[in-house]
């Protein structure tokens, strides 16, 4: 156990539905990353909130939001959702910034798949 | 802008072969450098971090300022080896970790 929670771990839905997929950071973390696995993207950044804070954005799309509650767990809300939404979607968590530099500590995934 | 290449999506060799992960970035100033490892699409976990210098698993990494690479090593590869690997770099604050696309490993018997 890596001490970073994901839920669900698996999610199959329909085209045009929306799901929520949520993530609890490892204990005294502040900073939370959700990245998107697929298997012809690899591993792409999507967002970074840091103490509640949106930090930095990366390839997330507009139908795609997340957001970092209070006791620090974040979501990750998918919208509209596509055939081509279907992947890994992976939580990370760190520390403070200075603390980074230690790496980030991954969670197991939520497996999206879109039918 | 901020890249980290790994060239080989694919590296087979056989049990006992010594292996080399060729990574690669471009970045400005000094970026931290990480080595992650993925077993059967599960969870990325840490391998390597540049800082600490350290052997995990028969595993090394030197940074080499010059080339700007970061290849990772084994004299001896063993089959549970076999796994995706992840050159990922971080620069300094608020800045997020960019992973390399990543090259499978398989270690044959």
């Amino acid at each position: 156990d890596s001490g970073v929670t994901q839920t669900p771990k698996h999610l199959i839905t329909a085209t045009g539905q929306r799901v929520t997929l949520r993530c609890s950071p490892r204990s005294g973390d502040l900073s939370v990353y959700w990245y998107q696995q697929s298997l012809d993207q690899g591993l792409q950044f999507l967002i970074q909130y840091y103490n509640g804070e949106e930090r930095a954005k990366g390839n997330i799309l507009e139908r795609f939001s997340a957001q970092q509650f209070p006791d620090l767990h974040s979501e990750l809300n998918l919208s509209s959702l596509e055939l081509g939404d279907s992947a890994l979607y992976f939580c990370a968590s760190s520390g403070i910034p200075g603390q980074d530099r230690y790496g980030y500590t991954f969670g197991s995934g939520t497996r999206l798949t879109v039918v | 802008a901020q890249r980290v290449t790994q060239p080989e999506k694919l590296l087979s060799v056989f049990k006992g072969a010594p292996v080399e992960l060729k990574c690669n970035y471009s970045y400005s100033g000094s970026p931290e450098l990480f080595w992650y490892v993925q077993y059967s699409r599960q969870r990325l976990q840490l391998l390597l971090r540049h800082i600490s210098r350290e052997s995990i698993k028969g595993f090394t990494a030197d940074l080499n300022k010059g080339e700007t690479s970061f290849h990772l090593k084994k004299p001896f590869a063993q089959e549970e080896d076999s796994a995706m690997y992840y050159c990922a770099a971080l620069s300094g604050g608020y800045n997020k970790l960019i992973f390399g696309a990543g090259t499978r490993l398989a270690v044959h018997p």
